[in-house]
């Protein structure tokens, strides 16, 4: 089956500085690779998806980038504020399966 | 519109002991998950239905772990008996088109087996 590493585990940055946070997968056949955050006691929100046909898909602070060839994908998250203080799940969907990474904890300290 | 609905929202038990989690999808998503979330891991797919029909349930310890859906619509997952090892959150997921778009999740329900 799919596997799906997250790195980093944890991420603190500055208010104000961009954030990184990547995936890799295993199964070439995954084609549907959403994010996912969420606030500490609350359920998941998707924050932005990637099919892929597309390579990078940008919602004002934030963007995916996908790498079909590597098998891997990134979230950016730029001028990062308090409330993005989250955690982050990335996620591969295969055949109508969806297989989530571990999660990044995002910190960012005003 | 009115999210995912699950109850209830936390639940304790002493092993052995059958529990059964509730959830209610959003008005009209025909695709509907059940997650579990151990702390500190993204959510493990348990089960997906398409409608009544369960379409991937691979991962479902089919041993002690039960899950229906009837008329579409409602689910329950039913555990019987509990383990130890079941403590987590149970979430469940609905979507409109189906796995290649949006998960909607429900708030979970946190297991604790003593």
């Amino acid at each position: 089956g799919e596997n799906v590493e997250q790195h980093p585990s944890t991420l603190s940055v500055q208010e104000g500085d961009s954030a990184v946070i990547k995936c890799t997968y295993s199964d070439s056949a995954s084609n549907y690779f959403p994010w996912y955050k969420q606030e500490l006691g609350k359920r998941p929100q998707l924050i932005i998806d990637i099919r892929s046909n597309v390579g990078e898909k940008k919602d004002q602070r934030i963007a995916v980038t996908l790498n079909k060839t590597a098998k891997h994908f990134s979230l950016h998250i730029t001028e990062t504020q308090p409330e993005d203080s989250a955690v982050y799940f990335c996620a591969c969907t295969n055949a109508g399966k969806s297989t989530f990474g571990d999660g990044t904890t995002l910190t960012v300290k005003p | 519109e009115a999210g995912v609905v699950q109850s209830p929202r936390y639940k304790i038990i002493e092993k052995k002991q059958p529990v059964a989690f509730w959830c209610n999808p959003i008005s009209g998503h025909n695709t509907l998950y059940w997650y579990r979330q151990n702390l500190g891991q993204g959510p493990e797919l348990l089960i997906r239905y398409e409608n009544e029909e369960a379409v991937d349930d691979s991962q479902l310890p089919k041993d002690r772990f039960s899950a229906e859906r009837l008329k579409g619509v409602d689910s329950t997952l039913k555990i019987q008996p509990a383990e130890l090892g079941d403590s987590a959150v149970y979430l469940c997921a609905s979507s409109s088109r189906g796995p290649q778009y949006e998960q909607y999740f429900g708030p979970g329900t946190r297991l604790t087996v003593t």
